[in-house]
């Protein structure tokens, strides 16, 4: 059974540009999860897509937006990168079914440098 | 906000058993208590779940408190492969989990 993938591994950008994440879901899971995880902090979730549907959202302005594929893969997408956009950005996924969600398995992460 | 109080270090050494503790006061009936840990460099990984009783798994078990307000994970055999972060998060939902900043375990051989 192959686990959670994400690329890249390391990216950096300059502020403005934007960024595309991609994360490959752990096999029968239909459920993804992105999270930021700033140094010294725990992860925080940005948005979750079920079915290829936004799912639930955090705390997170809109130029922070997703996808969800008919394989279950998904990318996150940033615009407008700032520099507090630097982090490790965390892609879980899960089985959700009769509306409540398994566990949830993260993949290694992708590290986003702002400069 | 699913608030709970982790300590934010503990130290232990290697082969002898660990409890972690944490603090959910706010935590509602319908809830689950989730222990996630995230090793350097790697994303959290699951580790253990529970709701009213204690449970066990191949991994660790999980103490829950009577009146839920609060549960403690333990590790019976700490190795130098559990010196993680470990994160103590409850729920409902379990399509959100709210990470606080968790507990750094240090483990000495």
């Amino acid at each position: 059974e192959t686990g959670v993938t994400q690329s890249p591994t390391h990216l950096i950008k300059t502020r403005g540009q934007q960024v595309t994440l991609r994360c490959s879901s752990q096999s029968g899971h239909n459920t993804v999860s992105w999270y930021q995880q700033a140094l010294g902090q725990g992860p925080q979730f940005i948005f979750q897509y079920y079915r290829e549907e936004e799912n639930g959202r955090g705390n997170f302005p809109p130029r922070f937006s997703g996808l969800q594929f008919p394989n279950y893969s998904s990318e996150l997408n940033v615009n407008a990168l700032e520099l507090d956009d630097s982090a490790l950005y965390l892609c879980a996924s899960s089985r959700t079914s009769r509306g409540a969600a398994d566990t949830q398995y993260f993949g290694p992460g992708t590290r986003l440098t702002v400069l | 906000d699913a608030k709970t109080t982790q300590p934010n270090s503990m130290e232990s050494n290697e082969e002898e058993p660990v409890h972690l503790p944490c603090n959910h006061s706010t935590i509602s009936g319908t809830d689950y208590i989730h222990w996630y840990r995230q090793l350097p460099s790697q994303g959290p990984e699951y580790v253990i779940h529970g709701l009213t009783s204690n449970v066990n798994n191949r991994m660790a078990s999980l103490a829950i408190a009577e009146d839920r307000k609060s549960s403690t994970l333990i590790l019976h055999r700490a190795t130098l492969r559990d010196a993680a972060v470990y994160y103590c998060i409850w729920g409902g939902s379990n399509y959100k989990l709210t990470f606080g900043k968790g507990t750094l375990l240090t483990v000495n051989p």
